[in-house]
């Protein structure tokens, strides 16, 4: 069955540094989408993508956060300039269509010192 | 406003117990989805259910048994029999029907301890 697939698994960074997350969504779908997890709390929305721009983005997702599909199989998210609080697990979901199932990848666990 | 509230943080249980996760939400549209997801120890979110809100019949998966009520407001989970494997952070998400948005609106999630 596929699945989403993201790497690395654990990523720990100095703050300021920049981070690349990257994420493999499962292939015929066409919605992608970042979100996060900061320990012990809910999942947050980051960020959706479809048809090569962002579709939407929630209040987190600011200058620091970009999103690419630089080819046609990976999906990154990069944060220019770590800060402490994005210390965090951060998931990408992918979905065939909008209003489909969102399925998410295993998560990237981001530490930021 | 959309939002979902799980008053449960932590249940703990015996083995064999069944066991109902309670989900409430809150939204204006007349349309939506309505999900349950499994965080399992190792961290992934493992996609269990999507109810549509125009279609109120329950539906029973195995183990797993969901009470959709719209009246309520409510999408509560139940786990028959349950079993140290179902030892997890459970989330409840709402997201919009139709519209430009897809984003998935969660819960704070309620962390089910199945002691064996």
């Amino acid at each position: 069955e596929p699945e989403v697939t993201q790497t690395p698994s654990h990523q720990v960074t100095q703050m300021g540094q920049e981070v690349i997350l990257r994420c493999v969504p499962i292939s015929n779908h066409l919605y992608f989408y970042w979100y996060r997890q900061i320990l012990g709390q809910k999942v947050e929305f980051l960020v959706s993508f479809y048809n090569n721009e962002i579709s939407e983005k929630s209040e987190i997702f600011d200058d620091q956060f970009s999103v690419e599909r630089p080819d046609g199989s990976n999906f990154t998210l990069k944060i220019r300039s770590t800060k402490l609080e994005d210390s965090a697990m951060y998931f990408c979901a992918s979905g065939r269509q909008g209003q489909e199932t969102q399925y998410f990848g295993p998560g990237t666990r981001l530490l930021v010192l | 406003a959309q939002k979902v509230t799980q008053a449960q943080t932590e249940i703990s249980v015996v083995e064999k117990e069944d066991v109902t996760l309670d989900c409430v939400y809150e939204t204006r549209d007349t349309t939506y989805y309505l999900f349950w997801y499994k965080q399992p120890p190792s961290g992934e979110l493992v996609f269990l259910i999507r109810r549509n809100s125009f279609d109120e019949q329950n539906e029973i998966s195995g183990r797993y048994s969901w009470n959709f009520q719209k009246s309520t407001s409510s999408f509560n989970f139940t786990i028959t029999a349950s079993q140290v494997v179902d030892s997890a952070v459970y989330f409840c998400a709402l997201r919009r029907y139709g519209g430009a948005t897809n984003k998935l609106i969660f819960g704070t999630g309620t962390l089910l301890a199945v002691q064996p």
